[in-house]
């Protein structure tokens, strides 16, 4: 049971915008930057998201993060078939001296 | 190129040990903190911890403390992550990453996939 609570699941169909939701708590999301991944199966994970908002080299502009209290958003817009895949909510907690993973969202495109 | 280079595919049986590799290259290896990521089959991703190959301090996750080491050795700019005893619970796909700014892992390695079975 991981620290970061993430949605199992999420849809959206083409050309459509989604958001999936990372919750998390004081000690870290609430006090440190938020990281969101990518991972396709098969393939290494993706960084998209760093610093809460800021894109990550490579990462498209419909990828967008946000952050509020200790909770933190990842939004696609203009939704695509190749956007199927995990994604993943990461930052550092001090409570655990540690990074921590959420769960990860399983994103289908309808 | 930047990029983080891991040795292949492992099959072992329990009780068995293994050591891993993580080799960098394209930049300066000791200026970066080297990140082990596990996934089990149909899992998530888990941090297992992390090491400054400059001066080899480590931070693990509490779940593998104890269970894990993780080393490096500057002088080939390769990263390690080993087991004494492996059971079949370490099965999974193992990786090794780089960060681009404090935490935000960017450069990743390909991934080592463990299989661990009698």
């Amino acid at each position: 049971q991981s620290v970061l609570t993430q949605p199992p699941s999420a849809s959206g169909t083409p050309g459509q915008r989604v958001t999936m939701s990372c919750s998390g708590s004081t000690s870290n999301i609430g006090i440190n930057y938020v990281y969101w991944y990518q991972k396709v199966p098969g393939t290494a994970p993706k960084l998209l998201i760093y610093r809460d908002q800021q894109r990550a080299p490579g990462a498209p502009d419909r990828f967008s993060g946000s952050k509020s209290g200790s909770s933190a958003s990842l939004a696609i817009s203009g939704l695509r078939s190749d956007d199927e895949a995990d994604y993943y909510c990461a930052v550092w907690d001090d409570s655990l001296r540690g990074l921590v993973f959420g769960g990860g969202t399983k994103l289908t495109v309808l | 190129e930047v990029q983080l280079v891991q040795s292949g595919a492992e099959v072992k049986k329990p009780g068995e040990s293994l050591k891993i590799s993580c080799k960098g290259s394209g930049f300066r290896f000791t200026s970066y903190w080297v990140h082990w990521v596990r996934q089990m089959p149909g899992k998530g991703l888990e941090w297992m911890g992390r090491i400054d190959p400059g001066d080899s301090f480590t931070q693990y996750s509490p779940s593998f403390q104890g269970h894990v080491t993780i080393s490096a050795d500057k002088s080939t700019n390769t990263a390690y992550l080993q087991w004494s005893s492996l059971k079949a619970s370490d099965s999974g796909i193992y990786f090794c990453a780089r960060p681009l700014d404090l935490d935000a892992l960017d450069i990743w390695g390909q991934g080592t996939t463990v299989t661990v079975s009698s």
